[in-house]
């Protein structure tokens, strides 16, 4: 498999639940991605880690918590979700942290 | 707060004819990129653009990046269906401490056949 895969592609969740998002990328890039893109507005980055340490941060909630095990691999946990959560959840990588980014599909989130 | 802003947000012609899409700041870019997003898939980049008053062309498509470099465009010469998608400009803001992208909220473009 190449390229960036995320799953689940869709998710439905109560305000209650803990899940996590996956993100892989099968690219060797050394810097991954979180992006929410919401209707009407802009793709807002939320965090940046580049050789497994968070670089950016920008100031997310803190029921958005991120994992990032090694080089290959990021999640995105999320626990106590509000309906102004749903969104699409997009992550991406790069070789370097500034260098052309790779997008994967997006898991669209649903908070009840 | 930098904004990007894009015009038109959304867009729907007729296939053949001809478009031109805008993406504007009121800071310098230090560089611009160009995206392309269909339903259910993440951004593609398309086009980077560095040098203020460069042109690239990518067949159909042609992208100016601004003299002044706060401005771009993509223009797109008898469109396609396939070219129906998302149209997503993101720039990195000259002076500014980090490699962020700044995206716009994009441009909906529909061909119909």
């Amino acid at each position: 498999e190449t390229g960036v895969t995320q799953t689940p592609r869709h998710l439905v969740m109560g305000m209650t639940n803990k899940k996590s998002l996956k993100c892989e990328q099968h690219l060797g890039h050394n810097a991954m991605y979180w992006y929410k893109q919401s209707a009407k507005k802009p793709l807002e980055l939320m965090f940046v880690y580049s050789l497994e340490e968070r670089v950016e941060n920008n100031s997310v909630p803190s029921r958005f918590s991120p994992e990032c095990p090694n080089s290959s691999h990021l999640f995105l946990h999320l626990h106590t979700l509000q309906p102004e959560d749903s969104a699409l959840y997009l992550c991406a990588s790069s070789r370097g942290w500034g260098d052309e980014q790779f997008f994967g599909p997006g898991t669209r989130l649903t908070v009840l | 707060t930098q904004l990007l802003e894009q015009s038109p947000q959304f867009l729907s012609i007729q296939e053949g004819e001809n478009l031109t899409v805008y993406c504007n700041s009121s800071s310098v870019f230090s560089s611009l990129q160009w995206y392309r997003q269909e339903p259910g898939e993440g951004p593609v980049l398309l086009v980077t653009v560095v040098t203020g008053g460069e042109v690239k062309k990518l067949k159909r498509l042609t992208f100016q990046f601004g003299d002044a470099r706060k401005d771009s465009s993509l223009h797109i010469t008898a469109a396609q269906p396939g070219d129906t998608g998302l149209y997503l400009c993101a720039g990195r803001y000259s002076g500014a401490g980090s490699y962020q992208l700044t995206f716009g909220k994009g441009t909906k473009l529909s061909v119909i056949p």
